[in-house]
């Protein structure tokens, strides 16, 4: 089946520094990319959608400027947490969706900022 | 807006027990219907896809059902196993926009 990774699995930085996430479609090509963010014990959230070759699309309260969103190729997509803070730590899981079967998720990446 | 509903939130069963997992959903205008499962610090495995055409999806001890006018979806599993232990996501996504709306998720425990 189709695979997404992540990169890193998991990070812990500093306050104020930035972080960047990578998601990679493995053995498709996923014009469109969505990340989503999980805190404990709650469910997904949606917070932007990437499109390869455009800007994304944040959904409501999600400050794009914050959360910097880059689909540069049509197999990777990144998202950067800029001026990171504790409130930031959660879970940051990718998707990508392949018409006839679905969505796919990348295994997510464990934010904790300190 | 969608919201998802899953019912119950938590349930423990023994081992070898058929049991049923409850999903509903506000908006019945819903395009796709996707089960997931979550284990504890994972990303999601993909269980079933129930498309806008479709009424149900098996796979092995899985089924899903999916009834747009009553707003629900169920998925059965038959004769759980330890294994399949782990939180289980349903998500429905209105029109072709590609956006999954999640619910909070059921998580299962299957007692040996």
């Amino acid at each position: 089946g189709a695979v997404v990774s992540q990169h890193p699995s998991w990070v812990i930085c500093k306050s104020g520094t930035s972080v960047k996430i990578e998601c990679r479609s493995l053995d498709f090509q996923a014009t469109t990319m969505f990340w989503y963010r999980q805190f404990p014990k709650q469910s997904l959230m949606l917070m932007a959608t990437s499109n390869e070759g455009s800007k994304a699309t944040y959904e409501q309260g999600v400050e794009k400027d914050k959360f910097l969103i880059n689909h540069a190729s049509l197999t990777l997509s990144t998202l950067t947490v800029t001026s990171a803070h504790p409130e930031d730590s959660s879970f940051y899981i990718c998707s990508a969706k392949i018409a006839t079967s679905g969505w796919y998720f990348g295994p997510g990446t464990r934010l904790t900022v300190t | 807006k969608q919201e998802v509903t899953q019912i119950p939130a938590a349930l423990s069963v023994p081992e070898g027990e058929n049991l049923v997992l409850n999903c509903s959903f506000t908006d019945s205008a819903i395009y796709n219907l996707q089960w997931f499962r979550q284990d504890p610090g994972k990303g999601l495995t993909s269980l079933l896809l129930i498309q806008s055409s479709q009424r149900e999806q098996t796979s092995g001890r899985l089924n899903a059902s999916l009834d747009k006018s009553s707003g629900r979806s169920t998925l059965y599993i038959a004769a759980s196993q330890p294994g399949d232990s782990a939180t289980y996501l349903c998500a429905g996504a209105g029109g072709s926009n590609y956006k999954l709306t999640f619910g909070k998720g059921t998580l299962l425990t299957v007692n040996p």
